[in-house]
């Protein structure tokens, strides 16, 4: 199985700050990473698919980058409505998919 | 409006089973892969099940492989989840989800653009 690791589990920063959440893969995923973005008593919503091209509708101010293990969602200036959890989820798999552990990320 | 709608969910014992209904509109159906993702409370997001849009390529988590049951039926734009032999670590929230594709575990792009509110499911004696 193919296993995800986000850093940090849990992030305090404050609105119009840059943030940078990492996603690491147990072996080489190509492109085939998603992100979603899930708020308190909500279902998850997509930002993010093939690592880098943003979902319609979601705000230019997130972006996503890497191939192969290593990858990354930044949000470019923190807005009141991002403070939410966070979760990649891989779709290399032919066996099963995998989501992150879930980041955090908090208002400071 | 795309919709999915789940039902189904609440207390059962363990060992019991439970079937859990996702009811789609405002989409094809049948031209999209569907999955179950559920989340136990307080914890994240575990891909439980998926289904190609023809039922031809069904995938399962370990954690419930011989124990659930995917299916789907076009005609009445429905996805199902069968549980048998619940356990305790079952208890969760269970969302359906659609696929942006038609089929799923093809080691290619595959992501889910539509969420449900989920279906709680409480195994406990």
């Amino acid at each position: 199985d193919i296993q995800m690791t986000q850093s940090p589990s849990s992030l305090s920063a404050s609105v119009g700050d840059r943030v940078t959440i990492t996603c690491r893969a147990s072996q080489s995923i190509s492109s085939y990473l998603n992100w979603y973005q899930q708020k308190p008593g909500k279902a998850p919503k997509l930002l993010i698919y093939a690592a880098s091209s943003l979902q319609s509708g979601v705000p230019s101010r997130f972006s996503g980058s890497g191939s192969g293990t290593d990858f990354t969602l930044t949000i470019s200036s923190l807005q009141p409505e991002d403070f939410a959890t966070y979760y990649c989820q891989q779709s290399y798999s032919t066996h099963m998919y995998t989501f992150g552990q879930g980041t955090k990320l908090e208002i400071k | 409006e795309v919709q999915l709608v789940e039902s189904g969910g609440g207390l059962v014992q363990p060992g019991r089973s439970l079937r859990l209904s996702c009811a789609a509109s405002g989409f094809t159906f049948d031209d999209y892969a569907m999955h179950w993702v559920r989340q136990a409370p307080g914890k994240g997001l575990e891909w439980v099940s998926g289904i190609s849009w023809n039922s031809g390529s069904i995938g399962y988590a370990d954690s419930v492989k011989g124990r659930f049951t995917i299916s789907r039926d076009n005609a009445k734009n429905s996805l199902y989840l069968q549980m048998n032999s619940l356990r305790a670590e079952d208890t969760a929230l269970y969302y359906c989800a659609k696929d942006i594709s038609m089929d799923i575990l093809t080691g290619y792009y595959s992501y889910m653009d539509v969420w449900g509110k989920g279906t709680t499911v409480t195994v406990s004696s």
